[in-house]
């Protein structure tokens, strides 16, 4: 079975241009996870969804980032215009649902993006 | 705000030595993760253990989970140069969200 799959792998940008990322999660995961990890650091949650739904995008910079889960199964996520601290790894997740609390992740490999 | 930060940040050891390293959180949990990330790589589950759990094994790690002191261990016995890597670990907060700590770097000597 394939796992999450992201793209692009790495990107290179000028400031102010918009950039996009792109994942497909494991099949039949509801849930999905958008996180960034700066060099160094935990990955820090943007958003969830269950499903087609935003469920937790308290921590997502709104007025520079969106994201969509068009029919609940790809996710696009956009920063424009991009800033330099915008420098990380994205890194997409999904799991299934399950009981009592939440369960293991399967992570992509990250799209490293790099803002000049 | 992010929970879990790991103790100690770095750790260099010669492959057949044991690696532990620490995590520790600061509200009430459901469960505890740990994962593995390779340099350049998504990060890997390793193991989960829920918060009526004091220790779980799988293979050559080792957890232990002690929610009075709002700590858990990580111990990696007879280490190979292959687990070189950063660890992680994650709380779940009962909020569905799963929040990671800094990361603990191991280096395993050949």
């Amino acid at each position: 079975e394939a796992g999450v799959v992201q793209s692009p792998r790495y990107k290179i940008i000028e400031k102010k241009q918009p950039v996009a990322f792109w994942c497909n999660p494991i099949s039949g995961h509801n849930t999905l996870y958008w996180y960034r990890q700066n060099l160094g650091q935990g990955p820090e949650l943007l958003i969830r969804y269950e499903n087609e739904e935003a469920v937790d995008d308290s921590q997502l910079p709104k007025d520079r980032f969106s994201a969509e889960r068009l029919k609940g199964v790809d996710s696009t996520l956009k920063i424009q215009p991009a800033e330099l601290g915008d420098s990380a790894v994205y890194l997409c997740a999904s799991s299934s649902q399950r009981e009592g609390g939440t369960g293991e992740l399967f992570f992509g490999e990250g799209s490293r993006l790099t803002v000049l | 705000s992010q929970q879990g930060e790991e103790d100690p940040q770095a750790l260099s050891i010669q492959e057949g030595e044991n690696a532990t390293m620490n995590c520790s959180y600061k509200t009430s949990i459901n469960n505890l993760q740990w994962y593995r990330q390779n340099s350049g790589r998504g990060l890997v589950h390793l193991i989960l253990i829920r918060s009526n759990e004091r220790e779980k094994h799988s293979g050559r790690l080792r957890v232990t989970l002690d929610t009075s002191k709002k700590s858990s261990s990580l111990l990696i016995t007879a280490s190979r140069a292959a687990d070189t890597a950063s660890y992680f670990c994650a709380t779940d907060q009962g909020n569905n969200r799963l929040a990671f700590g800094k990361g603990n770097q191991v280096v395993v000597i050949p």
